[in-house]
């Protein structure tokens, strides 16, 4: 069954530190990937997505994000978290033949930024 | 533009009760989803709409949720009777076209508890 994973709950890191969230999915064929954020009371924002070419993604405040098809992960990024990062991170997948309709989400990593 | 709006923005419901939740897309979006965002399942998408018309229910839990949208500006997504199970945060997002490419622009949300 197609399953996107988020193995981290939960992340806590410092201001300034270097931040890695993990995303593992299951598909039959390589899928196209998305990372959106959501800040506390308010929906997802989009903040970038893999179709093809250059497997390091850039998106939006800083982020980053890398397709390693080998191991059908989507990690993403960012060199120095800043304390208004402090959100929940979703990984989200399609598959190539479908719309947005089958769009499936991971179950979120919470980051906590420590001053 | 204003973005996805949503009302109301919390709903505090007793058990049995009908429940309607409001959605205004974006000015030009052609396409509308409902999600339900659970600490259990995740985020979960319940119904889509293409040009008013609904595509893919498949994701409705029950019978007693239902959606409709009668035009091109608003959705709404009713249940009846509510149950406490449903408590949970409903986003409503809108996209310019079903194209897994495109971006989904997602509402703040309404957060639903069912006494």
């Amino acid at each position: 069954a197609q399953s996107v994973t988020q193995p981290d709950i939960h992340i806590t890191v410092s201001e300034g530190a270097s931040l890695e969230l993990r995303c593992n999915y299951s598909y039959g064929a390589t899928p196209y990937l998305f990372w959106y954020v959501q800040s506390p009371g308010q929906g997802l924002q989009l903040l970038l997505k893999y179709f093809s070419g250059d497997t390091l993604v850039q998106g939006i405040k800083g982020f980053e994000a890398e397709f390693k098809r080998s191991q059908s992960s989507f990690n993403l990024r960012k060199p120095s978290v800043h304390w208004s990062d402090a959100a929940e991170y979703f990984c989200a997948v399609v598959g190539r033949g479908g719309s947005q309709g089958n769009l499936i989400f991971g179950k979120g990593t919470k980051l906590s930024v420590k001053p | 533009d204003a973005g996805v709006i949503q009302s109301p923005r919390h709903e505090v419901t007793e058990m049995g009760q009908e429940v309607t939740l409001r959605c205004k897309p974006i000015s030009g979006h052609d396409y509308l989803f409902w999600y339900r965002q659970t600490m259990m399942r995740g985020l979960e998408l319940l119904i889509y709409f293409n040009n008013n018309v609904p595509i893919d229910d498949s994701g409705m839990p029950e019978d007693r949720f239902s959606a409709k949208m009668p035009n091109a500006s608003f959705s709404t997504l009713k249940i009846q009777p509510s149950e406490p199970r449903d408590s949970a945060v409903y986003f409503c997002a809108s996209s310019p076209s079903g194209s897994h490419q495109e971006t989904q622009y997602f509402g703040p949300g309404t957060r639903l508890l069912v006494l």
